[in-house]
Formats: C-alpha cells, structure tokens, sequence
C-alpha cells in the first residue's frame, strides 16, 4: 500500500537556520512526488515536483529511491518560511495525490 | 495561475438536512476533480475522484450515498452531504487538474467548512 510518512508535526527553527523536512513513502512503483504548502489562510499550493529539479524560494528536494525519501531542505530559513508543508505522493496519470500528515514550520527571528 | 473557487466557504446546517459543495476551476477545465477531507489538525484524506461525464471514484470507506458527486461540466464539481449528521462537519477541499496541462499539478480551493448542528 502507498504511504507518505512525515515524522515531524512540528519544526522550530530561528531565522538564518537551515530547515529540512523529512518525507519518506512506500510505493513499490515509480513515484511523482511532491511538496506541498499551506501559509497562514491560504490555500494549498505547489511547492516543487521531483521531476523538475529545481529550486523554489531557495527550497529544494531530492528524491532518493534507495532510501524512499523525499526531504525538503532550505540552508537559510525565513520569517516567510513559517507554513504548513504535505508531502505528497501520485500513483496515477490522473494527480491522485496522498498526502503525508505535514509539519508546521516555525521560523522565529 | 490556476484558480479553483469553492463556494459556500462556510455552511452551518441542521442535523438531517443536506449540504451541497461547488468546486469550479475558474481559467481551466478541469476532466478530473478531487474532493478530500481534513479534520483539525491532520492531513488531507482523499474522499472521491471526480471524472466529468462519469461516475465518481470513491476510495475506500467512503460512503458514496451519503457523499455524492456530481461533475456535470469541464468546470464545475458538487459535492453533497446527504442527511449530514455532526459527525459529518469537517473541512471539505476540492482540487483539479488542468486538462490542457501535463505538469501534474493540482490547484485547490480555499476549502468550505460543514458545520452540522
């Protein structure tokens, strides 16, 4: 069965800090994985796909098969950053996404 | 960028009575919806794939009587609440897919809070 593990409900961390969110899944087809966030009242929103490799508000995430992870890494944390943050997993052409349970980011100054 | 619209953002109802949920992508059309379901202070549960044209998909342990979909247009999905029951007040969070897209991303709505009496 799929499944989207976030081991952190909660991440404290100070400006300037690095963050990195853990994601690891279960799948044993190839997966499209993504990062997800939610700021303060605002709705859900992507934050990266592991298929374009790229960088994000200075966020990045590589995926690792050997290890079935997917950790969200930024080397300085912002204010801004303060968010809840779902990693998410597709199975299907179609975006059926599974949500992992999130962390709640809090960068204090 | 994409908009998905929820509309109501909030509903309070009455024990018994039934609430129905519109999710329209607003810029895009969308063949397939998703409605999921969060509780406070948890994750996203999928409930149910919505296909235009078509049955939904309902995942496991959702009832599909009590919640039922309708995607009539490439616009617009409905979720209602059939008898709703206080077990049922949640927050309800609809998201399609472009269609003209092969990004893979879904965009969400603003989400609608059930609040059954």
């Amino acid at each position: 069965a799929q499944r989207v593990t976030q081991p952190e409900k909660l991440l404290s961390v100070f400006k300037g800090a690095p963050v990195e969110l853990k994601c690891n899944y279960s799948y044993s087809g190839s997966p499209e994985l993504f990062w997800y966030v939610q700021y303060s009242r605002q709705r859900l929103q992507l934050l990266l796909r592991h298929i374009s490799r790229e960088s994000i508000k200075g966020f990045t995430a590589d995926l690792n098969k050997g290890e079935t992870s997917f950790h969200l890494k930024k080397p300085f944390a912002q204010e801004e950053d303060s968010a809840m943050y779902y990693c998410a997993l597709s199975t299907d052409s179609w975006g059926k996404l599974q949500f992992g349970a999130g962390t709640q980011v809090v960068v204090t100054p | 960028g994409a908009v998905v619209s929820q509309h109501p953002s909030r509903v309070i109802c009455k024990s018994g009575t039934s609430v129905k949920i519109e999710c329209r992508s607003l810029d895009f059309q969308a063949t397939t919806m998703f409605w999921y379901r969060q509780f406070p202070k948890q994750s996203l549960m999928l409930m149910a794939t919505s296909n235009e044209g078509s049955k939904a998909t309902y995942e496991q342990g959702v009832e599909k009587d009590k919640f039922l979909i309708n995607h009539a247009s490439l616009t617009l999905s409905t979720l209602t609440v059939t008898s709703a029951h206080p077990e049922d007040s949640s927050f309800y969070i609809c998201s399609a897919r472009d269609s003209g897209q092969h990004t893979g991303e879904l965009f969400f709505g603003e989400g609608s809070r059930l609040t059954v009496l």
